[in-house]
């Protein structure tokens, strides 16, 4: 079975400095691996996408996961966070081929101080 | 905008009440899902169709039921409501069913069970 494990439930960081948020999966089949925001009372927006092409996966404001098939991870970094970044992400593992079903990690809240 | 409309956007009910929460699909969209989003379990996949067929199954009880209509909005029904019912419920969707199509977002229905 796929699952995804977020490893901090918490981070802070201050305004203009790197962020990186830990993910690590388990999958049986090469996996499709996902991060989606949350903003507060908001939807979910996806952020960046792996399907299996190219390992290192570029993402809408600045943000970029590195897929590690070895380590099994999927960590998501921005190299200088904003004020607007402070949400709640998760890190989402697609269940199976054929379908849209997604498996989401438990989320990391993300703070950042001025 | 994630182009996906979820109505209400509140909903208080009593336990044993039965409620109908609305989910308008992006233009195009032909699959829905259903996800539930709650403190204890975090986000859990509910329901999927595609096209008004039901797609894929996850962790919906039996008190819920969904549909997909022919002009593709989706109704999920929450009957004999619990006080854990109470979550944050999302509709998501996306061109195709499967996990290689993104999934986009409403803003969820929040549903208090009193």
């Amino acid at each position: 079975a796929q699952s995804v494990t977020q490893l901090d439930s918490h981070v802070s960081v201050s305004e203009g400095t790197p962020v990186l948020l830990r993910c690590n999966y388990s999958s049986s089949y090469s996996p499709s691996l996902f991060w989606y925001v949350q903003h507060p009372n908001k939807g979910l927006q996806l952020l960046l996408k792996y399907t299996s092409a190219a390992t290192l996966v570029k993402g809408i404001n600045g943000f970029e996961a590195e897929f590690k098939k070895s380590e099994t991870s999927f960590h998501l970094t921005k190299p200088s966070a904003h004020m607007s970044d402070a949400a709640e992400y998760f890190c989402v593992v697609s269940e199976a081929a054929g379908t849209g079903k997604l498996i989401f990690g438990q989320g990391t809240t993300l703070q950042v101080k001025p | 905008d994630s182009g996906v409309t979820q109505t209400p956007k509140h909903l208080i009910t009593a336990t044993g009440q039965r409620v109908t929460l609305r989910c308008s699909p992006r233009s195009g969209d032909l699959s829905v899902y259903w996800y539930q989003q709650s403190l204890d379990q975090g986000l859990q996949f509910l329901i999927q169709y595609y096209n008004g067929e039901e797609r894929a199954k996850g962790n919906i009880l039996e008190r819920f039921s969904a549909q997909q209509f022919p002009d593709l909005h989706s109704e999920l029904n929450l009957s004999s409501l619990e006080l854990g019912d109470s979550a944050l419920y999302f509709c998501a969707s996306s061109v195709v069913g499967s996990l290689n199509s993104p999934l986009h977002f409403g803003n969820g229905t929040r549903l208090t069970v009193t």
